[in-house]
């Protein structure tokens, strides 16, 4: 059975901080995909970052980096520099074989100017 | 165009009530799903279609009736809801159903209360 685990329900910064968002999980599959993904006040869900389980590279785009790490079966999502756009629910999520997500509980993200 | 269109972005329907929700891509993408989200959770997978057809049906009450038209609509027909179906409904589409090359763009969802 596969889970992830997004022990923070809720972070509050002030902008310009850094914040990290925690994700764990776990699947007995050896071929895995990890997503994150950000959900505005609006309601879509908008894709940021898909890795999968033979690639530990970690990745950077712009603010936004994600550390990929196979021995503690995490995938941590760091923003540089909040800035209030920032603020939104954002989940990880794990697929396997046949594409199902399972959705980590999501952490809000609160960006005060 | 890398969008995913829902319609109506809200629908309020009574119990006795028959409504569908609407779902449109013109990416070229050939998996299509519909996910159900409360309030405060991660979204629920409900439906997958799979070249048109239906290919996962995560133990759905058969008052949700999904059906696939063509490769660029996705529709959920409503009947005899309950109140605490009230949810986002959120649609998205993918290249395929495998993981391997793929990411799921979703919609902006229909957010449904059901009275």
């Amino acid at each position: 059975a596969q889970k992830v685990t997004q022990a923070q329900t809720e972070i509050s910064v002030v902008e310009k901080e850094d914040v990290t968002l925690d994700c764990v999980y776990e699947t007995r599959d050896t071929t895995y995909y990890l997503f994150w993904y950000k959900q505005p006040p609006s309601g879509e869900l908008v894709f940021l970052i898909r890795r999968n389980s033979f690639d530990e590279q970690n990745e950077i785009s712009g603010r936004y980096s994600w550390n990929f790490q196979k021995s503690t079966s995490s995938f941590n999502f760091t923003i540089t520099a909040s800035q209030v756009v920032d603020s939104a629910v954002y989940f990880c999520a794990l697929g396997t074989g046949y594409s199902t997500l399972t959705f980590g509980k999501g952490t809000m993200l609160l960006v005060s100017p | 165009d890398t969008e995913v269109t829902q319609t109506p972005k809200h629908l309020v329907m009574g119990m006795t009530n028959k409504k569908s929700l609407k779902c449109e891509q013109h990416m070229g993408h050939r998996a299509m799903y519909w996910y159900k989200q409360k309030a405060k959770k991660p979204p629920e997978l409900m439906f997958v279609y799979s070249y048109e057809k239906l290919s996962i049906n995560e133990s759905v009450p058969s008052r949700f009736s999904p059906e696939c038209p063509n490769s660029s609509l996705l529709n959920l027909h409503l009947h005899a809801l309950q109140p605490e179906d009230s949810a986002l409904y959120l649609c998205a589409s993918s290249q395929d159903t495998g993981l391997r090359d793929t990411e799921a763009f979703f919609g902006q969802g229909t957010r449904l209360t059901v009275v």
